[in-house]
């Protein structure tokens, strides 16, 4: 069974315009919850993260939204950009152990 | 400064062959992980090791996996016996500790396993 799901395997959207990425979780002992983006060939880099006792962090064009009680998650990336291509995992830990990555969007920014 | 390392960066081996995968983590990480990535999928847990303590292995996927870390250093992941179905891209990540108010981990480039 899957903890955490990201039901979107892609999305397209224009440069300049929001790009919103959602993850879903089932485990509530999950209290940590980050993103990150992966380009070809290359490792995933951190993105952002989130705690549980918030609902909100932003960091420059990129902010995460934390549902608890709908147990989830969303990435908003505004304004999209061409460089932001790339596939987005979502992960979530209980107690900072054992993370869990869900299967990943493919983000495509068109210009 | 060093990020994480992984060696080999591409492995071919032949089915039933042994191999042995290196992950060289950020100095002073003392939590190191394995993860692999199958075509098309997500990113699956092998692995956790966390300083001294007894290693995470909920993730390994059958008794053919194992993992070793000495120290807070080097760790090598090996697969005995390897099956088509082990191919795929290993990645590792090291973070500073758990217990720190931060969980970034900071992944190395992978090393990509074909089976034939």
């Amino acid at each position: 069974d899957q903890q955490v799901k990201q039901n979107s395997p892609s999305l397209s959207v224009q440069e300049g315009r929001i790009s919103i990425l959602n993850c879903d979780y089932t485990n509530s002992m999950f209290d940590y919850f980050l993103w990150y983006k992966k380009y070809p060939a290359e490792g995933p880099t951190f993105l952002i993260s989130i705690s549980s006792i918030k609902d909100k962090n932003e960091d420059g064009r990129f902010t995460v939204f934390l549902n608890k009680s709908a147990k989830h998650l969303s990435l908003h990336i505004v304004p999209s950009q061409p460089g932001d291509s790339a596939v987005y995992f979502c992960a979530a830990s209980a107690y900072g152990q054992n993370f869990v990555f869900g299967p990943g969007t493919r983000l495509s920014v068109l210009p | 400064g060093a990020g994480v390392s992984q060696s080999p960066s591409n492995k071919v081996t032949e089915k039933g062959k042994d191999v042995e995968l290196r992950c060289d983590p950020i100095s002073g990480h003392t939590a190191l992980y394995w993860y692999r990535q199958r075509l098309g999928q997500g990113l699956e847990f092998l692995i956790y090791f966390q300083g001294n303590s007894a290693p995470d292995k909920s993730g390994l996927p059958s008794d053919r996996f194992s993992a070793e870390r000495t120290g807070e250093s080097v760790s090598t992941l090996t697969i005995q016996r390897t099956q088509q179905e082990d191919s795929a891209v290993y990645l590792c990540a090291s973070s500073l500790d758990y217990q720190t108010s931060s969980y970034e981990q900071y992944f190395g480039p992978g090393t990509r396993l074909t089976v034939t």
